[in-house]
């Protein structure tokens, strides 16, 4: 059975810091990994996703990094403002049953500082 | 485009009231919808997985007698929540994706149901 898990839970940094997001996956079978942002109370908003061929994508001042074989992901966030605070979570989309389906890391709790 | 919508975003009520929750793709034809339950600081866990016009598929651990799913056309999916108890409390969240349960066509999320049980 597939499990994410991210690391730190919680992070706290002064606003301009560059950071690292981690997440790690135990089945390197997956079709795609994505990185979803969730503000307190909402839902889900869309980052970055990674084609299980692929070993980065970049939108902005985000940077995410897939490493497949060793079922390792980050999430780099340059020149942090306080507008980032959320929740990331990470998520890898694999074949479960008939379908496929996405399996979600615990997330991260981002504060940035003014 | 790929809008979601759900509702309602919040909802209070008694223990062993029934709650309906919608979610609509404004924009696409939704094949397949998803539900997910969001317990406080933790991580979103699949309820059950429903296509247009047939029954949903549950997750192990989920009771669908409980959590009745409804997928009764390509825009709309309803989750109803059966005789809620407090333990049922939970954010929900829905999702939807253009194709079948093989699609690589990403799923879209609704902004969430806070469902709080008295």
């Amino acid at each position: 059975k597939q499990e994410v898990t991210q690391i730190p839970a919680a992070l706290s940094v002064p606003e301009g810091e560059n950071l690292v997001l981690n997440c790690s996956f135990t089945d390197s079978a997956i079709y795609n990994l994505q990185w979803f942002r969730q503000d307190p109370g909402k839902g889900l908003t869309s980052l970055l996703l990674i084609q299980s061929s692929q070993r980065e994508q970049t939108s902005g001042r985000l940077n995410a990094s897939l490493d497949k074989s060793s079922g390792r992901s980050t999430l780099y966030i340059a020149a942090s403002q306080p507008g980032d605070s959320a929740t990331y979570l990470c998520a890898v989309e694999a074949h479960s049953g008939s379908a496929r389906q996405l399996t979600f890391g615990s997330g991260t709790q981002l504060t940035v500082l003014p | 485009g790929a809008v979601v919508s759900q509702h309602p975003s919040w909802v209070i009520c008694k223990s062993g009231t029934s709650v309906k929750i919608e979610c609509r793709s404004l924009d696409f034809q939704a094949t397949t919808m998803f539900w997910y339950r969001q317990f406080p600081k933790q991580s979103l866990m699949l309820m059950a997985t429903s296509n247009e016009g047939s029954k949903a598929t549950y997750e192990q651990g989920v009771e669908k007698d409980k959590f009745l799913i409804n997928h009764a056309s390509l825009t709309l999916s309803t989750l109803t929540v059966t005789s809620a108890h407090p333990e049922d409390s939970s954010f929900y969240i829905c999702s939807a994706s253009t194709r079948g349960l093989l699609s690589n066509q990403p799923q879209h999320f609704g902004d969430g149901t806070r469902l709080s049980i008295l």
